[in-house]
């Protein structure tokens, strides 16, 4: 399937700071999708976006589907330790029945 | 609604031993999924199906089998465990074609020894 890059691997920051990531893919998407998973559990969905450009939010999280379409971001306002866990980015893996690829995700760190 | 369950939670096998991992939904969605996940690997797609009684295989197939009976569960199976078969097993669910939308169950952790 087509390469997913995200970056940052990991995060590391204070309560009530902003935190951005991205991911890029190695082809065009025309969906573009953000999970996020906490530890033990399955992964959640959170924003799914469709449209290049589209930026949608929920609640302080906001995403962006890069008008290239090779390119998606997540911006979360505002942490609180709540937002501790692995942020993935999947879009479609069009070989295998709208699956989704899956970046390696972001591990998000909050301190109090 | 439950949403997508799954069962076992944990299970430990020694290797050459089977065993099946059950997924089940009450959305009504079409299609499923399995994929594992190994640290540093991201999620990786085992399995699908897009309808009751149809599978295909997808990224990383080899060792297990699926079944797709009912269209509401989704069962995977393991013949003979391998080591390499020690991972985190989701099932996920997703309404129909052309929707991506994907919905995961809390996973089954399994160790192979």
């Amino acid at each position: 399937g087509q390469q997913l890059n995200q970056s940052p691997q990991s995060m590391f920051i204070q309560e009530g700071e902003d935190v951005s990531m991205n991911c890029t893919s190695s082809s065009i998407f025309n969906t573009w999708l953000w999970y996020k998973q906490d530890p033990g559990e399955g992964p959640v969905l959170l924003i799914a976006l469709y449209k290049a450009g589209e930026l949608t939010s929920n609640g302080r999280l906001t995403a962006q589907f890069g008008i290239t379409r090779k390119d998606s971001f997540l911006n979360i306002s505002a942490s609180i330790p709540s937002d501790v866990g692995i942020y993935f980015c999947a879009g479609p893996n069009p070989n295998s029945g709208y699956a989704l690829n899956f970046g390696k995700g972001t591990s998000l760190l909050v301190t109090p | 609604n439950a949403g997508v369950t799954q069962t076992p939670k944990f299970r430990v096998l020694k290797t050459g031993q089977s065993m099946t991992l059950l997924c089940a939904q009450d959305m009504n969605h079409e299609y499923m999924y399995w994929y594992r996940q190994d640290p540093g690997m991201g999620l990786r797609l085992i399995h699908y199906s897009v309808g009751e009684g149809t599978t295909a295989k997808g990224e990383v197939p080899d060792g297990y089998n699926v079944s797709r009976l009912k269209k509401q569960n989704f069962l995977l199976g393991l013949e003979s465990a391998a080591p390499s078969q020690t991972s985190v097993y989701f099932c996920a669910s997703s309404y129909s074609a052309g929707n991506y939308e994907q919905y995961f169950g809390p996973g089954t952790r399994l160790t192979v020894t």
